[in-house]
């Protein structure tokens, strides 16, 4: 199966800047890299996803880049506020397959 | 509100138990997948199922079983419950089975296995 590393595992930042956090995956054959932002004791979020047939995409305040001949993507974060403080997992999913394989997770947190 | 449901919210428990986890998909959802969060860890895929049928294994017990029934609900049976089983255990769906599709959170289960 797919073997996601996801760095760094905590990240803290001033409110106003930005935050960046990075995946690699292991199969050239993934297809799809899905990030979601959970907040203490709830259910993760999709923020923002890409595919493999597109090498950025933005949604506001937040950006993904995939990079597939080196095998990463990224999740960024402009202008951060205090209400993006939270756990953030990227995931990706081999084209056969069904189940998504989670990075470990990044705890952010915006200091005001 | 992601339209997945599960039940119950929490779960207090004894070892050596057994206990049904019962989540509902999306409207039009097909595919439901059960996760793991233990305390400060990831989410591990233990199961999948699409139209009532095993499509993905993942890390799951041998005493943990799932199945999906004709209206497409979900219930995930932990038995034989250990000290290390408590967990927030989540369930997702999808519209289909795989390819680049999106999956959407319950609001999970919390386990205590005390």
């Amino acid at each position: 199966g797919e073997n996601v590393e996801q760095h760094p595992s905590t990240l803290s930042v001033q409110e106003g800047d930005s935050a960046v956090i990075k995946c690699t995956y292991s199969d050239s054959a993934s297809n799809y890299f899905p990030w979601y932002k959970q907040e203490l004791g709830k259910r993760p979020q999709l923020i923002i996803d890409i595919r493999s047939n597109v090498g950025e995409k933005k949604d506001q305040r937040i950006a993904v880049t995939l990079n597939k001949t080196a095998k990463h993507f990224s999740l960024h974060i402009t202008e951060t506020q205090p209400e993006d403080s939270a756990v953030y997992f990227c995931a990706a999913r081999f084209f056969n397959d069904y189940k998504l394989s989670f990075g470990a997770g990044t705890t952010v947190t915006v200091r005001a | 509100d992601s339209g997945v449901t599960q039940t119950p919210k929490h779960l207090i428990t004894a070892t050596g138990q057994r206990v049904t986890l019962r989540c509902s998909p999306r409207s039009g959802d097909l595919s439901v997948y059960w996760y793991q969060q233990s305390l400060d860890q990831g989410l591990q895929f233990l199961i999948q199922y699409y139209n009532g049928e095993e499509r993905a294994k993942g890390n799951i017990l041998e005493r943990f079983s799932a199945q999906q029934f004709p209206d497409l609900h979900s219930e995930l049976n932990l038995s034989s419950l250990e000290l290390g089983d408590s967990a927030l255990y989540f369930c997702a769906s999808s519209v289909v089975a795989g390819g680049s599709d999106t999956q959407y959170f319950g609001p999970g289960t919390r386990l205590t296995v005390l």
